[in-house]
C-alpha cells in the first residue's frame, strides 16, 4: 500500500506558537489515525476520524479529516515543551481481507523554550 | 503492569549472530504485531498474527522468523544478522483490527556491528 504523506518533515517553534502536521493521500481514505512517539519512546494512539469533515479536540490538540476524506491535519494551539516528539498519521489498508495500518512518514516537532 | 512489553529493551550484536525479541500483552488482545523503524524514522509493519495465526507477511527477508505461541506472545527471531538490521523493533497489539488503535511496546534497540 502507499506511504502517507506528511508535512512538514521537521518543524522547529518557540514555546507558545502553533503548530499543524498535514497528511494527505491520494486515495480516500476509509479512516485515519494519529499517534504521538516521543524522543526514544513509542508511539501512543491519540485519536482515529472516520467521517467526512470530522473534527475532534483534545485539551490544545484539534484534529480534523477532509471533506474528500484524502486528507488530514493535527493543529496544536500554544505548544508546550511536553508537546517534543513525532507525530505520525496512519492509514488503514486492507490487502486478502487483512486490515494493517500503514503510518505517514512523521513530522519531528522540536519546541524551544 | 506494563500493557505491551518487549525484551530486551537493548541489544548490541554481531553481524552473522542469531538473536530474538519477546513480545508480550496482557490486554487480551487478538491481533499482534511487528513493525521496524529505521534512522529516519519511518514504521513500516512486518508481521502480523491473529490468534496464533500468521496473518500479514510483508516483504522481510526470510532471516525474520515471527511465531506466536498463543494470543499474548509474539516473538521475533532474526538469523544471521546484517548491518542493515540494526533498528528499533516496535511490538503492537489491537482488538478489532485495530479501530480502537494500536497499543506499542517500548521497543527493542537493535545494534548490529
Amino acid at each position: 500500500g502507499q506511504q502517507v504523506m506528511q508535512i512538514p518533515q521537521y518543524q522547529h517553534v518557540q514555546e507558545g506558537e502553533d503548530f499543524t502536521t498535514y497528511c494527505n493521500s491520494s486515495t480516500t481514505l476509509s479512516n485515519i489515525q494519529w499517534y504521538k512517539q516521543r524522543p526514544g519512546g513509542h508511539p501512543v494512539f491519540l485519536i482515529q476520524l472516520v467521517k467526512s469533515g470530522e473534527v475532534k479536540k483534545q485539551k490544545r490538540l484539534t484534529f480534523q479529516f477532509g471533506e474528500a476524506k484524502k486528507n488530514s491535519s493535527l493543529h496544536i494551539t500554544a505548544t508546550q515543551t511536553t508537546d517534543v516528539g513525532t507525530y505520525f498519521c496512519a492509514r488503514r489498508d486492507m490487502t486478502s481481507g487483512t486490515y494493517k495500518y500503514i503510518f505517514g512518514t512523521g513530522t519531528r516537532l522540536k519546541v524551544l523554550a | 503492569d506494563t500493557a505491551v512489553s518487549q525484551t530486551p529493551k537493548y541489544l548490541v550484536t554481531q553481524m552473522g549472530n542469531d538473536k530474538s525479541i519477546k513480545c508480550e500483552q496482557n490486554l487480551g488482545h487478538d491481533t499482534m504485531y511487528w513493525y521496524k523503524q529505521d534512522s529516519k524514522k519511518f514504521l513500516k509493519i512486518m508481521f502480523s498474527y491473529n490468534n496464533k495465526e500468521l496473518i500479514i507477511n510483508e516483504t522481510v527477508p526470510n532471516r525474520f522468523s515471527p511465531k506466536s505461541p498463543d494470543k499474548a506472545h509474539l516473538n521475533l527471531h532474526i538469523n544471521s544478522l546484517e548491518l542493515g538490521d540494526s533498528a528499533v523493533y516496535f511490538c503492537a497489539s489491537s482488538q478489532d483490527q485495530g479501530l480502537s488503535g494500536y497499543t506499542f511496546g517500548s521497543g527493542t534497540r537493535l545494534t548490529v556491528v
